[in-house]
């Protein structure tokens, strides 16, 4: 069963601006990770946090997880029309991922 | 380095006849996954194998069959396809299983009239 799930569905902003997403999860996690796949295509991983870790950055990515309310935001700063993507976020269950469902991002220009 | 392959790209199937989806990868990873991704409803996790010799089920395994032929190469067989196959594939493959980063395949896309 998916662990994570993602808010919102959907975010349509303007070049330039700033996208945060949510994922909340149900159970205690050991790491937590961010994948994007582009339209039509496989997923990327874009970050991984771990249980002990409170933020993390990459590039225009900030990363930031809250175990106590057992969920993380993605930030994308100063977005691109390349970051139109859908964003999935990924967390750990018996040695396996567990997927949520996604954000599909929409940058335009 | 090409990373995790597949073949094929495109597939359609009538109800009833079978096919297997190819994985490969060059990153001498030892687990390899097999995902299905329908609208809506993310990845779902359909057999995985953790190490080479061994496949397990994940969340949605029924109608599928899996094979880890080598450490490269992890094949996924529909032995008798059904419309509530349609779905696009993914194969991935990590150095471990679990806590690790998953690379992922272009995928297949699958069609079942």
């Amino acid at each position: 069963s998916q662990q994570g799930e993602e808010d919102p569905q959907a975010l349509s902003i303007q070049e330039g601006e700033n996208a945060t997403m949510n994922c909340s999860y149900k159970t205690s996690i050991n790491n937590l990770q961010w994948y994007r796949q582009n339209s039509g295509r496989g997923l990327v991983h874009l970050i991984l946090i771990r249980s002990n870790e409170r933020e993390k950055h990459s590039g225009r990515l900030r990363v930031t997880l809250d175990t106590s309310k057992k969920s993380s935001s993605l930030l994308i700063t100063a977005s691109r029309a390349a970051d139109t993507a859908s964003y999935f976020c990924a967390t750990d269950y018996d040695y396996k991922l567990s997927f949520g469902a996604g954000t599909t991002v929409t940058v335009r220009a | 380095n090409a990373g995790v392959t597949q073949t094929p790209k495109f597939q359609v199937l009538k109800t009833g006849q079978s096919m297997t989806l190819q994985c490969a990868q060059d990153m001498n990873h030892n687990s390899m996954y097999w995902y299905r991704q329908d609208p809506g409803m993310g990845l779902r996790l359909i057999y995985y194998s953790a190490s080479e010799g061994t496949t397990d089920k994940g969340e949605v395994p029924n109608g599928y069959n899996v094979s880890r032929l080598n450490k490269r190469e992890f094949s996924l067989r529909l032995e008798s396809a059904a419309p509530s196959q349609t779905s696009v594939y993914f194969c991935a493959s990590s150095v471990l299983t679990g806590l690790e980063t998953q690379y992922f395949g272009p995928g297949t896309r699958l069609l079942v009239l």
